[in-house]
């Protein structure tokens, strides 16, 4: 069974940076035709395509907030990061991992998502 | 890049079928095939109901179809169900090598 679980902290203050982490069972994040991706919603706003890693480490970011976010993937620990810096009250929102496990783009597995809150 | 245009909600009676078309651009839906929908439940994880356009997941009921006429890609959903009461989300891969949502589709049945 394939499952993805989101750790980081629930709350950070505006101007510091986010660091998030993505922890995936089951599955081998070595596998040669994966890809993860970082997925945020808003409250009562739309889903957010972040950023995702590809098996091969390629990487591939929201233009908008390309300056701002790094994922990064250690397969040793079968763990996908995503570092936000400069963090505003409006990135308040539920950030989920999706994970395309054989097809690269079309994410078959999601986490449940954490809530983070930007707030001083 | 902006998000593709859905409506906010569709609704229809049980058996009905409902359409939600999903409007992006000649940098994704136009230009690539890669035009997959997802169905965010109440409990709030996302599954994805099709990829590739029109193709099904294994478990996905064929009552779930998709189509594609030029930038605009569709989601068809037959004989309506309860639990098919959800929101819709279309996603395209880009030419840029990104990823974009659609703004999400609220399906009530009444």
């Amino acid at each position: 069974q394939v499952t993805l679980k989101e750790s980081g902290p629930v709350l950070v203050k505006p101007t510091e940076t986010l660091t998030l982490t993505c922890t995936v069972s089951g599955f081998s994040l070595s596998n040669a035709t994966m890809g993860v991706s970082w997925i945020r919603q808003a409250p009562g706003k739309a889903l957010e395509w972040l950023a995702h890693i590809f098996s091969n480490d390629e990487t591939s970011y929201s233009p908008s907030l390309k300056s701002r976010l790094t994922i990064s993937r250690d397969t040793s620990k079968s763990q996908v990061g995503l570092v936000m810096t400069n963090v505003d009250p409006v990135d308040s929102a539920t950030y989920s991992c999706a994970l395309a496990a054989g097809t690269l783009i079309y994410f078959d597995y999601w986490g449940q998502g954490i809530l983070v809150t930007v707030s001083s | 890049q902006s998000a593709l245009t859905q409506p906010a909600s569709v609704s229809g009676s049980p058996g009905q079928s409902v359409t939600i078309p999903c409007t992006g651009s000649s940098s994704d839906i136009g230009a690539l095939n890669f035009v997959s929908w997802y169905q965010l439940n109440a409990g709030r994880v996302s599954k994805l109901i099709l990829y590739d356009v029109r193709h099904r997941p294994s478990g996905i009921s064929d009552r779930f179809s998709g189509s594609k006429s030029g930038i605009t890609a569709t989601l068809t959903i037959s004989g309506l169900q309860a639990d098919d009461e959800a929101d819709y989300y279309c996603n395209s891969y880009t030419t840029s090598g990104t990823f974009i949502f659609g703004t999400g589709t609220t399906v009530t049945v009444l």
